[in-house]
């Protein structure tokens, strides 16, 4: 079975530019989730799918960030502009389900750095 | 805020000893999950224990829950190089799927 693919893997931008990061869930999953990884940090939740639905996305900076799963499948999370503190691991995960207790499966990020 | 914080931050043992990682979280939850993380890649889902288990195993995994306590423990027994990874607890939310991470203790095997 595939896992959860991202790309790029790695990207360096300078502050103020724009950014966009790819995610595909592995198949039939209907839960999608971004997280931002700091260094020396755990994992925080930016935004939650349920097919193509958000769920949960308070921790989302609306001002800047933005993501979408059209069709209920890939995702696509996109910053503009992009600052320093952006500099991060930028994670992907699904799930089967939204119920509570269901593994989530991580792909294996993008790291973002920010000039 | 993080809802989980794990201690100790960083813990370095011998190839053979047992390594105890400890998670403590602030309010009432699901489930506890533990995830490992090897450097430069993503998590791996390692064990999940429900509040209304006590202990569970799997393999050379032992993960304990103390609901009055707020708290939970991850034990490696018989620890190897290969085991070398951060290790996270995260807590699930009462409405279900949301996970809260907490900052993880990196865990050095020295062959």
């Amino acid at each position: 079975e595939a896992g959860v693919a991202q790309s790029p893997r790695y990207k360096i931008i300078e502050k103020r530019q724009s950014v966009a990061f790819w995610c595909n869930p592995i198949s039939g999953h209907a839960t999608l989730y971004w997280y931002q990884q700091i260094l020396g940090q755990g994992p925080k939740l930016l935004i939650q799918f349920q097919n193509n639905g958000v769920v949960d996305d308070s921790q989302l900076p609306k001002d800047r960030f933005s993501a979408e799963r059209l069709k209920g499948v890939d995702s696509t999370l996109k910053i503009q502009p992009a600052k320093l503190e952006d500099s991060a691991v930028y994670l992907c995960a699904s799930s089967l389900d939204l119920a509570a207790g269901e593994t989530q499966y991580f792909g294996p990020g993008t790291r973002l750095l920010v000039l | 805020s993080q809802q989980g914080e794990e201690d100790p931050q960083a813990l370095s043992i011998q190839e053979g000893e047992n390594a105890t990682m400890n998670c403590s979280y602030k309010t009432s939850i699901n489930n506890l999950q533990w995830y490992r993380q090897n450097s430069g890649r993503g998590l791996v889902h390692l064990i999940l224990i429900r509040s209304n288990e006590r202990e569970k195993h799997s393999g050379r995994l032992r993960v304990t829950l103390d609901t009055s306590k707020k708290s939970s423990s991850l034990l490696i027994t018989a620890s190897r190089a290969a085991d070398t990874a951060s290790y996270f607890c995260a807590t699930d939310w009462p409405q279900g799927g949301k996970l809260i991470f907490g900052q993880g203790t990196e865990l050095s095997v020295k062959p």
